[in-house]
Parts: C-alpha cells; sequence; structure tokens
C-alpha cells in the first residue's frame, strides 16, 4: 500500500492555459474523488467515479472543468481556460466502497496550482 | 449544504483539553472526522454512525447527538501531535461534505 499519489504537487499557469493533473489511487480502491480546497476552508466536493464510471459532478463545477478515470485506474483532472479563481489545492481521494455514509477516504497530498 | 463548525480556532497548552463542535441543517446518518497538519494531505481519525458513539485514534474521541444534527470531538489531555486543523464531514449519496475546519494549535 503506497498511498494515494498525486501529479504534480506544484503548478503555476498563466491564465487562459489548460492544466491537466494525475492522481493515482490505492490500487484495491473502486472510488475515487476529487475535491478543491482553498485557504481557511475545508476541501469542496468536485466529482467521484465508481470504477471507470463518473457518478456525480458539483454543481458548482464549471464545464471548463472535466475529469477521467479510464479503465478504473488513475484519475486525470483537466481545467481549460484557467482563470485566478481556480487557484487552489487540488485534492484526490480513494476508497473501499462500504456504504453511502461510511466510506473511509484516503487523501494524495495534492496539486497546488497557482494561476497568474 | 456543509456543517458548521466552532469554534474555528482554540490554543491550547500539552494536557489541557478541548472540544471541537459540528452541526448541520440536514439529518445526519454519519460524522467523519478528519485532521489535516500544515501542508499535508488530510488523515482520517474515526466515523461516527447513527446510534452510535467510536474512541479511536490517541485521547481523542467523539460524540454523535443525531437528534440534534451535531457532533463533538474530544481531545484529551493534548499532546504536541495533536495540532493541525480539524474537520468534520457529513455525508449523503457518497458524497462527503467538510466544514471549514477548527485550527487547534498545542503549545509546549
Amino acid at each position: 500500500d503506497t498511498g494515494v499519489s498525486q501529479d504534480p504537487r506544484h503548478k503555476i499557469t498563466k491564465r487562459g492555459q489548460n492544466v491537466t493533473f494525475r492522481c493515482d489511487p490505492i490500487s484495491e480502491h473502486n472510488r475515487l474523488y476529487w475535491y478543491r480546497q482553498t485557504l481557511g476552508q475545508g476541501p469542496e466536493f468536485l466529482t467521484y467515479f465508481q470504477n471507470e464510471a463518473q457518478l456525480e459532478k458539483s454543481r458548482l463545477l464549471s464545464d471548463r472543468f472535466s475529469a477521467e478515470r479510464p479503465k478504473g485506474s488513475f484519475s486525470t483532472l483537466e481545467i481549460q481556460r484557467t482563470e485566478q479563481g481556480d487557484s487552489a489545492m487540488y485534492l484526490c481521494a480513494s476508497s473501499l466502497e462500504l456504504s453511502a455514509t461510511n466510506e473511509k477516504l484516503f487523501f494524495g497530498s495534492g496539486t497546488q496550482l497557482s494561476v497568474l | 449544504q456543509q456543517p458548521v463548525q466552532s469554534p474555528q480556532a482554540v490554543i491550547l497548552r500539552e494536557g489541557e483539553d478541548a472540544v471541537i463542535n459540528c452541526s448541520s441543517s440536514k439529518a445526519l446518518y454519519s460524522v467523519h472526522w478528519y485532521r489535516q497538519k500544515h501542508g499535508e494531505a488530510p488523515v482520517f481519525l474515526m466515523i461516527l454512525l447513527k446510534g452510535g458513539e467510536q474512541k479511536g485514534h490517541e485521547k481523542i474521541s467523539a460524540s454523535f447527538n443525531e437528534k440534534k444534527q451535531q457532533s463533538s470531538l474530544y481531545l484529551t489531555a493534548s499532546q504536541l501531535s495533536y495540532s493541525g486543523t480539524y474537520f468534520c464531514g457529513t455525508a449523503f449519496d457518497y458524497k462527503l461534505s467538510f466544514g471549514a475546519g477548527t485550527t487547534v494549535t498545542v503549545r509546549a
């Protein structure tokens, strides 16, 4: 068990550029989540996958955001035409499905995005 | 809708106790607690399920009052290692919604 890994750890980009982040979950975990965290706030849900199926996206998630999890393994989160408001820590988490209310999430260390 | 935590911050000396509260406007079936140290990922502490109280993780325990839609996290005889930001999370349809967090600073 090597934990959840995210790449890159830091990303600095100019407004209008596209960025892509990668998350490798714990291998036997079938659920994968993306969260966004800004300074002084708790993680905010963005989207989640069960295996390769994307089951839900937050209503707050702009169309500029897209996520994939091909073959139910690693996941990518892409942000197109970045804006300064996209600057945040993007956290990935994985879990074994237990029930709708009884899941233990394992978080990665996150990707810190700075949009200039 | 995210749960509300209080206080926003607390400063303790080693050995002191503290309570962190978490409340929700929605009916709760479970409450999750995580701790995040500066620059690190949130780490799972415990889950409290409806009708139960769970102890785990050092001298940190929690209670869950589903009628009041509240949970409290108890830090007993705090240690330096307890410093960090504590988040409660409420689960609906496989999604955890987190509170804004309570920052705990334990000083020697």
